[in-house]
């Protein structure tokens, strides 16, 4: 089974355009949650989904939005990118919203350079 | 305010020596702890995650244990391999969603041949 994919792989911006990031969770997974990571730092929470609707929204400024679809697949969409947006962007799925030691599966990512 | 402090911020060891990573956390409340295996530009894996009642948990040459009285959890790693060379993330949850996860900022463990 194929684990949790992200497109694309890596990506150049310049500031102030906008970016789609798409993932596409573990079959039969419901959630999924995307994460932004600056080098050098754990993983920051931007959105987590499920069943197509937001169940939780990290402190990020209204320049993130996301998207579930009913495949389960997902958007992440990023406005007026800063240079400060540049990071490694995970995304990760679930099978269950949470309540205890559910596990968690990260895809790969998408690495994300503003210039 | 949740905080995962993780230690030391880097390591360099011989190949086939061991090492003990180090986590204190301050979430509350606390429903399980998590570390996290991730190679460089890649994406996280999980070693082992841990509840309230579990104290030790193994994963072939890993072992995490947890102290909940003193929020503290170290992870063993016992005859390190080259591919051993990662940066290990400890991660507390306190039950929610993925919101309720707080992430440490990692170790970044090198294994010298």
């Amino acid at each position: 089974d194929a684990g949790v994919t992200q497109s694309p792989t890596h990506l150049i911006k310049t500031r102030g355009q906008h970016v789609t990031l798409r993932c596409s969770p573990i079959s039969g997974h419901k959630s999924v949650s995307w994460y932004q990571q600056v080098l050098g730092q754990g993983p920051q929470f931007i959105f987590q989904y499920y069943e197509k609707e937001e169940r939780g929204r990290g402190n990020f400024p209204d320049r993130f939005s996301a998207r579930q679809f009913p495949n389960y697949s997902s958007e992440l969409n990023v406005n007026a990118l800063l240079l400060g947006d540049s990071a490694l962007y995970l995304c990760a799925s679930s099978l269950v919203l949470g309540q205890g030691a559910y596990e968690q599966y990260f895809g790969p990512g998408t690495r994300l350079t503003v210039t | 305010k949740n905080q995962v402090e993780q230690s030391p911020q880097s390591l360099i060891i011989l190949e086939g020596k061991n090492c003990t990573l180090q986590c204190n956390y301050t979430v509350s409340p606390f429903s399980n702890l998590r570390w996290y295996k991730q190679d460089t530009g890649r994406g996280p894996v999980s070693l082992t995650i841990m509840t309230f009642s579990e104290n030790t948990k193994s994963n072939g040459r890993y072992t995490a244990t947890l102290d909940a009285d003193t929020k503290q959890s170290s992870l063993h790693i016992t005859a390190s391999q080259l591919s051993d060379s990662a940066s290990y993330i400890c991660v507390v949850s306190w039950g929610g969603g993925a919101d309720g996860l707080t992430f440490g900022k990692g170790t970044h463990l090198i294994i010298q041949p």
